[in-house]
């Protein structure tokens, strides 16, 4: 079946810890992007990249890091330098930009 | 900045009843999609609609483009159809999604 696949489920980090998140598709999709979504809140743009071995930073880059090596893989890192990381990470990748997004099941990050 | 208001922000319906979602944006669209989040957190594409009207089941999306809103339907509710429906938009160009903070609705049997 296509679509797209993230894990883990649940991620717990500890202060000072670098965590990354794995985000595939198999959709053959060029676009890919990465969302992060508070309690009560609407999604906001963290990376989005058009094509492999290019990404571009969203509203809310700060604190974290993404790599494109692969057209299906889009890792994002959350790193020490983001001090509130608790939230639910959804990537989302489209045909191409501006066309419809399809969504992966998300990941909750907790901070232990 | 670009807005993108939904309303209302809270929705509870009988089994069976109609509803009509809201979404108003401050400037021109060149893309429109509404998405339904599960309990679960899993988002669902459900129309990508930057003008006109489209119908799926009992779900029908409009876009008035002109008029900067869009609107989503929903007949005979069903106790799936719970969850939270967010509306996002992408203005000139290729600009990446904006979305709005979502209408939550309650489906009671």
């Amino acid at each position: 079946d296509g679509g797209i696949t993230q894990s883990p489920k649940y991620l717990f980090r500890k202060e000072g810890q670098n965590v990354t998140l794995s985000c595939e598709q198999n959709l053959n999709h060029d676009a890919m992007y990465w969302y992060r979504q508070d309690p009560g809140q609407g999604l906001r743009l963290i990376y989005y990249s058009q094509i492999v071995n290019d990404f571009q930073k969203g509203d809310i880059a700060e604190g974290y890091s993404v790599s494109r090596e692969k057209k299906e893989s889009f890792p994002l890192t959350v790193t020490s330098a983001q001090k509130n990381p608790t939230a639910f990470y959804l990537c989302a990748s489209s045909i191409a930009r501006g066309e419809t997004q399809y969504f992966g099941p998300g990941t909750r990050l907790l901070v232990l | 900045g670009i807005q993108v208001e939904q309303s209302p922000p809270d929705l509870i319906l009988q089994e069976g009843a109609n509803s009509t979602l809201r979404c108003n944006f401050s400037d021109s669209v060149n893309n429109l999609q509404w998405f339904h989040q599960n309990p679960w957190g899993q988002l669902i594409n459900l129309f990508y609609i930057p003008s006109g009207t489209k119908q799926n089941g009992r779900l029908s999306a409009t876009t008035v483009a002109t008029e900067r809103y869009s609107l989503l339907y929903i007949s005979s509710s069903q106790t799936t159809d719970s969850g939270v429906y967010f509306c996002a938009v992408g203005f000139s160009g290729n600009t990446p999604l904006v979305f709005g903070k979502g209408t939550r609705l309650s489906v009671i049997a």
